[in-house]
């Protein structure tokens, strides 16, 4: 089984659509962390916590909220969501500066 | 507006030929330099690290470091099909961010039979 798990995987939606996109991780690092990527933009951070009590704002948050139910889930809403919303979204934990990425869930934004 | 930058190819090799990947970055007072590979569709793996001037060699790869030029690179000796990916440089942010990386957006590599 994967360390950190993301479901969906892949999810068609429609614009104004709530969408929640789930994170698990075995490996009991405190530090998680949502990214976009996009072609040819390469990762941009969305959101990131360091425990479960701290939330931060990465560069491109606006459009998006998270939540840190525990130490070992962290999920990631787009509250209406737009079709620029459209991308790949991975989860990463970290530890030492070394990132553990999920496998990604393709969000497809109608 | 720290940035790291990158060439995003594609760069074209043939196999067994050495590969060098190249980075630049901004903050001057960065210390931790990361380089992860990801291959079409998949997530990024961390493939090399290095924190001190000079060359880390890792089996084929070898990480490079010039703090005073603000420049990272990553070589590949005897390039394998294997390494056709995208290369990203990640640069660890002391600053404002909480020691959160940039990314650069990564050089897509093609090694040819």
């Amino acid at each position: 089984d994967a360390d950190v798990t993301q479901t969906p995987r892949n999810r068609i939606t429609k614009t104004g659509k709530r969408i929640m996109l789930e994170c698990s991780q075995t490996k009991g690092h405190d530090r998680m962390y949502w990214y976009r990527q996009d072609p040819g933009l390469g990762l941009q951070l969305i959101y990131y916590s360091f425990d479960v009590k701290d939330i931060n704002k990465g560069e491109i948050s606006d459009g998006y909220s998270v939540s840190r139910q525990a130490q070992a889930k962290f999920s990631l809403s787009l509250e209406s969501a737009i079709p620029n919303q459209t991308a790949l979204y991975f989860c990463a934990t970290e530890f030492s500066g070394e990132l553990f990425f999920g496998e990604g869930s393709r969000l497809t934004v109608l | 507006q720290k940035e790291v930058e990158q060439n995003s190819g594609p760069l074209s090799v043939p196999e067994g030929a050495i590969a060098s990947l190249n980075c630049t970055y901004s903050d001057r007072g960065s210390q931790s330099f990361f380089w992860y590979r990801q291959y079409s569709g998949k997530s990024p793996e961390l493939i090399m690290s290095i924190y001190s001037n000079g060359d880390k060699e890792d089996g084929r790869f070898t990480a490079q470091l010039n703090k005073a030029s603000q420049y990272v690179s990553l070589l590949i000796r005897d390039s394998q099909p294997s390494d056709s990916a995208t290369y990203l440089c990640a640069v660890k942010d002391y600053g404002g961010s909480q020691g959160n990386l940039i990314f650069g957006k990564g050089t897509k590599l093609s090694v040819k039979p």
